[in-house]
């Protein structure tokens, strides 16, 4: 069966620092990959899909990056972190895009 | 103004009674629409996905309905138990978009006994 795995949980960095998020998918290939960001009390947000290595679409432009150096790995980075950065990062993978999306169990980040 | 509504933004039920949240949305055309449900602090899980050709799907003592004409969705909770406690969101696949999902904000559900 397919698993996806996110981590940390949790993060705490200071304003300025960089971020690296990673998020693995096992038990299928070649799948989508994306990156969304959930604000209290608004619908998750897109940020990043990716149909295939180092095939990255942003729709947010911001200050974040994403990148997928491996068929099931998608990294979400940042070089220097912003206060409006904190939220609730989600990675999520789906076969194509009319199947259900699966979605890791998130990332608290807070920016200090 | 969100082009995918939810009502109510949350509800409190008693465990064992029924329940329906609401969904209605202005994108269009759509491929699907889609209900989640979100335990807090994990991410979402998948319920239902309807075509825009279908007009209901159930997935155990959730049922989802979906009236095109109107722009309306619903999701239907039979017999809730406390572990129904989550946030529910509805999503829409818009086809003028690539199929780009526009997600709602979410009804936060209480299940209390």
């Amino acid at each position: 069966s397919q698993t996806i795995h996110q981590w940390p949980a949790t993060l705490v960095q200071p304003v300025g620092s960089p971020l690296s998020l990673e998020c693995t998918v096992e038990g299928t290939s070649n799948p989508n990959l994306y990156w969304y960001r959930q604000a209290a009390g608004r619908g998750l947000q897109l940020l990043f899909y990716s149909v295939g290595i180092g095939q990255i679409s942003s729709e947010v432009p911001q200050n974040l990056s994403a990148s997928r150096p491996q068929d099931r790995q998608f990294i979400l980075s940042s070089k220097k972190l912003l206060l409006s950065d904190s939220g609730f990062y989600l990675c999520a993978w789906s076969q194509d895009r009319d199947s259900p999306l699966h979605f890791g169990n998130g990332t608290r980040l807070t920016v200090t | 103004k969100n082009q995918v509504e939810q009502s109510p933004q949350s509800l409190i039920i008693l465990e064992g009674k029924n329940c329906t949240l609401q969904c209605n949305y202005t994108v269009s055309p759509f491929s699907n629409l889609r209900w989640y449900k979100q335990d807090t602090g994990r991410g979402p899980v998948s319920l239902t996905i309807m075509t825009f050709s279908e007009n209901t799907k159930s997935n155990g003592r959730y049922t989802a309905t979906l009236d095109a004409d109107t722009k309306q969705s619903s999701l239907h909770i039979t017999a809730s138990q406390l572990s129904d406690s989550a946030s529910y969101i509805c999503v829409v696949s818009v086809v003028e978009y690539g199929n780009k999902l526009v997600f709602g904000a979410g009804t936060i559900l209480r299940v209390k006994s």
